[in-house]
């Protein structure tokens, strides 16, 4: 089993459409939580942290389950501007593990 | 001015020689990394240095071989390419384990 799991997608949706991304970790004793986005032939960027009790930034939310062990992300009212690929990412003993990341297309 | 950088940007080289990569970080983090990102978009850590000092080394076969002359600059040195070295491999830096911020990318190509 991967240390941290995501639906690979593509995700295809029209604008202005919410779309969820979920992942799920295996190491209970993970500490801290992130979201990346990825462009095409990019390097990831830190689009927000994780936190137990979820935090939103614009059109974005992030959410925490530690019971069970996933993690979301809630775009909402999608913009072309969202195409990319959203990576979660785990930190266990103080190594970043990234699931496979999720990518998104969002259409006119 | 860019906070982490790599060098060079694109390696295009033969089956059997050696090559390095270059990454300097001007954030004054007190960890580096080295990521591999392969074909499938997988990215997996290869090497993490703290204030000059190794402190991860994931299986990696050892014709890798990380150096930290200082908390500043992290390269990595190739030994041998293989055709299975071809990724894109990605520099990255943090304070405190948090907050990772990467470079832009060393595309490699062995032939």
């Amino acid at each position: 089993r991967k240390e941290v799991e995501q639906d690979p997608g593509p995700f295809n949706v029209p604008e202005g459409a919410t779309v969820a991304f979920n992942c799920t970790y295996s190491n209970s004793a993970s500490q801290s939580f992130f979201w990346y986005r990825q462009d095409c032939r990019k390097e990831p960027k830190l689009l927000m942290s994780v936190y137990s009790s979820g935090n939103e930034d614009g059109r974005f939310t992030a959410q925490l389950n530690r019971a069970s062990q996933y993690i979301s992300l809630l775009i909402r009212d999608s913009k072309l501007s969202d195409s990319a690929t959203y990576l979660c990412a785990v930190n266990q003993g103080g190594k970043l593990i990234f699931g496979q990341g999720t990518e998104l297309s969002v259409k006119p | 001015d860019t906070a982490v950088s790599q060098t060079p940007k694109y390696l295009v080289t033969q089956m059997g020689n050696d090559k390095s990569i270059k990454c300097e970080q001007n954030l004054g983090h007190d960890t580096m990394y080295w990521y591999k990102q392969d074909s499938k978009k997988f990215l997996k850590i290869m090497f993490s240095y703290n204030n000059k000092e190794l402190i991860i080394n994931e299986t990696v076969p050892n014709r890798f071989s990380p150096k930290s002359p200082d908390k500043a600059h992290l390269n990595l040195h190739i030994n041998s390419l293989e055709l299975g070295d071809s990724a894109v491999y990605f520099c990255a830096s943090s304070q405190f384990r948090v907050g990772y911020t990467f470079g832009s990318g060393t595309r490699l190509t062995v032939v």
